[in-house]
């Protein structure tokens, strides 16, 4: 069965460190994968997909299919990039699995 | 305005009784979803619906019914609410399945 497993429930940093949430997906054919967020009393929102292979708020997601990996990046991080980060797949287009969410926290 | 309201945003139950969650639309979308929201669980997919009248089953479908009798509203429906039960349900809309998610803004629900 297809999975998203995100390893980690809370990242820590501080402001201007570099920052990775892990997300690692079970699946055996070719999925797109997707990375979410949730601000603060906010809805979730797409934050990027791995098949457009853009930069948003100077976040960056590779697929790794060798190691099935689509760990989310950004250099420098900001207060403001705290939120929860939510992993999704999907394998036939018509839904999103998401993973169980990592919270980022970012202190000044 | 996202184009997708939920209703009640907040709600307080007791245990066994009959719940319906509403989700509209103004976007004409498609497809339509529910999602639960558990700490350790992430979101976890109820139901959804690819169109009037045509629903399937997520992986959590157990305890819950859903109905969409025209395009703008998808119903979620506890049938006998139970303290497991007690979470965030998120609705999301798209036109384009899994590419174009708009979520709403949660419903909170306790069952006590």
């Amino acid at each position: 069965a297809q999975r998203v497993t995100q390893p980690e429930k809370l990242l820590s940093v501080f402001k201007g460190a570099p920052v990775e949430l892990k997300c690692n997906y079970s699946y055996s054919g070719s999925p797109e994968l997707f990375w979410y967020v949730q601000y603060s009393r906010q809805r979730l929102q797409l934050l990027l997909r791995h098949i457009s292979r853009e930069s948003i708020k100077g976040f960056t997601a590779d697929l790794n299919k060798g190691e099935t990996s689509f760990h989310l990046k950004k250099p420098f991080a900001q207060e403001e990039d705290s939120a929860m980060y939510y992993c999704a797949l999907t394998k036939n287009t018509d839904k999103l699995i998401f993973g169980t969410g990592t919270r980022l926290q970012v202190f000044p | 305005d996202a184009g997708i309201t939920q209703s009640p945003r907040h709600k307080v139950t007791e245990t066994g009784t009959p719940v319906t969650l509403r989700c509209h639309q103004t976007e004409n979308h498609r497809y339509m979803y529910w999602y639960r929201q558990d700490p350790g669980h992430g979101l976890r997919l109820i139901h959804y619906s690819y169109g009037v009248k045509d629903t399937d089953k997520g992986e959590v479908s157990d305890g819950y019914s859903v109905s969409r009798s025209k395009t703008e509203d998808f119903l979620l429906t506890l049938e006998s609410a139970t303290s497991s039960q007690t979470s965030v349900y998120f609705c999301a809309i798209s036109g384009e399945g899994a590419y174009g998610y708009t979520f709403g803004s949660g419903t909170r629900l306790t069952v006590v």
